[in-house]
């Protein structure tokens, strides 16, 4: 088990609605990255952050946007839900450094009606 | 584009029997590559992962992949399989960004 724990665990939203996933860091990982996994798919990269800013991003449009806090937690924001954006969504942290190993959350599982 | 390809979406084995899961990358002179776990419903659990040096490395669970640059692949494998062992199992690429470019994933069933 890792140290990473994300809530809620599942979400019901409806289309056109907003939703706030979270996500709390490892103790001392600095970096959070956050991927989709829809069903039967591998995990996409959606963004990254590293003392408190965002420092790289995966092929998804600015209605998914992200905050980091001092504390290393991290939070995923979705505008104008579409159906498509139902999936499991997967909070990583690690160390800073392209090598260090990330570390995964068991995810929260978003529906869209 | 840096992509990784598990050219086995399903793959059934029997208790006991040996495993060979496939794995193949496309990009990167001396690739971070990794292989995770993930069991129904659950977050991701690394097994094991490559950076540099021995290209034949060992991970938790019985597990060990080798790296074979000639080939671009990290198959991963295990001696003998258990009932525990079925799951889905994702091959990885450590991206320029720091982040983790996923294959499809392969589902492994294992038969009694």
């Amino acid at each position: 088990e890792t140290g990473v724990t994300q809530s809620p665990t599942h979400l019901i939203k409806t289309r056109g609605q907003q939703v706030t996933l979270r996500c709390s860091s490892q103790s001392g990982h600095n970096t959070v990255s956050w991927y989709q996994q829809a069903l039967g798919q591998g995990p996409q990269f959606i963004f990254q952050y590293y003392r408190e800013e965002e420092n790289g991003r995966g092929n998804f449009p600015p209605r998914f946007s992200g905050l980091q806090f001092p504390n290393y937690s991290s939070e995923l924001n979705v505008n104008a839900l579409e159906l498509d954006d139902s999936a499991l969504y997967l909070c990583a942290t690690r160390t800073s450094g392209s090598a260090g190993t990330q570390y995964f959350g068991p995810g929260t599982r978003l529906t869209v009606l | 584009a840096q992509s990784v390809t598990q050219p086995d979406i399903h793959i059934t084995v029997s208790e006991g029997a040996s495993l060979e899961l496939r794995c193949n990358y496309s990009y990167g002179a001396t690739p971070y590559l990794f292989w995770y776990v993930q069991s129904p419903g659950q977050g991701l659990q690394l097994l094991l992962k490559y950076f540099s040096g021995d290209t034949l490395v060992q991970g938790i669970k019985g597990f060990e992949a080798e790296f074979k640059r000639s080939q671009s692949s990290f198959n991963l494998r295990k001696p003998s399989v258990h009932w525990s062992d079925a799951a889905e199992y994702f091959c990885a690429y450590g991206g320029s960004q720091g982040n983790l470019i996923f294959g499809k994933g392969t589902k492994l069933s294992v038969k009694p």
